[in-house]
């Protein structure tokens, strides 16, 4: 079975660029993450999905990220513009439970590490 | 609030030691889930365990066990005769209920060094 697909693994834009990331979870796994790693840090998530419905965006830097799940399975991040501090890999993750879970497991994809000059 | 800390930033062992991770967390639920990822240099996060705040029997599995005890809310993983292959960056989790569902938060991880 695949895992969680991710794409561009790397990206390198200059300040006040916008820059996207897709993710393709497991299949049948309803939730989605998105989640931002600094550096000698653990993730912290950004937004999550059920099925099409974002239920947490409480940490998404709604003036500058964006984010969509249509029809439920692939997924798209998008910085517009980034900053200087937006540098990080932006992991995606996927699970499989009941609404209001996000105490499944989560199975990540390999990330996308961001640089931005 | 939801917190988890793992306190011990970088450790490194020789082969076949033994080894343990410590977790911390603080947590206003009595429902709640207790987690370990290992992160391999390829990038990945891999799920170790998960366990939830009804269950204090530690596991065991193979050369990993995991030791939970809700008084010193403390959630602590140890590697028996570590090996080289588990160089890698451990993070502890805390999922507990939240707006929304489950929030799930990561410590900062632990990053282990086992020397041939």
């Amino acid at each position: 079975e695949a895992g969680v697909v991710q794409s561009p693994r790397y990206k390198i834009i200059e300040k006040k660029q916008p820059v996207a990331f897709w993710c393709n979870p497991i299949s049948g796994h309803n939730t989605l993450y998105w989640y931002r790693q600094n550096l000698g840090q653990g993730p912290e998530l950004l937004i999550r999905y059920e099925n099409e419905e974002a239920v947490d965006d409480s940490q998404l830097p709604k003036d500058r990220f964006s984010a969509e799940r249509l029809k439920g399975v692939d997924s798209t991040l998008k910085i517009q513009p980034a900053e200087l501090g937006d540098s990080a890999v932006y992991l995606c993750a996927s699970s499989f439970g009941l609404a209001g879970g996000s105490y499944n497991e989560q199975f990540f994809g390999p990330g996308t590490r961001l640089t931005v000059l | 609030a939801q917190k988890v800390t793992q306190a011990q930033t970088e450790i490194s062992v020789v082969e076949k030691e033994d080894v343990t991770l410590d977790c911390v967390y603080e947590t206003r639920d009595t429902t709640y889930y207790l987690f370990w990822y290992k992160q391999p240099p390829s990038g990945e996060l891999v799920f170790l365990i998960r366990r939830n705040s009804f269950d204090e029997q530690n596991e065991i599995s193979g050369r990993y066990s995991w030791n939970f005890q809700k008084s010193t809310s403390s959630f602590n993983f140890t590697i028996t005769a570590s090996q080289v292959v588990d160089s890698a960056v451990y993070f502890c989790a805390l999922s507990e209920a939240n707006t929304g569902g489950f929030k799930t938060i990561f410590g900062a991880g632990t990053r282990l060094f086992v020397k041939a």
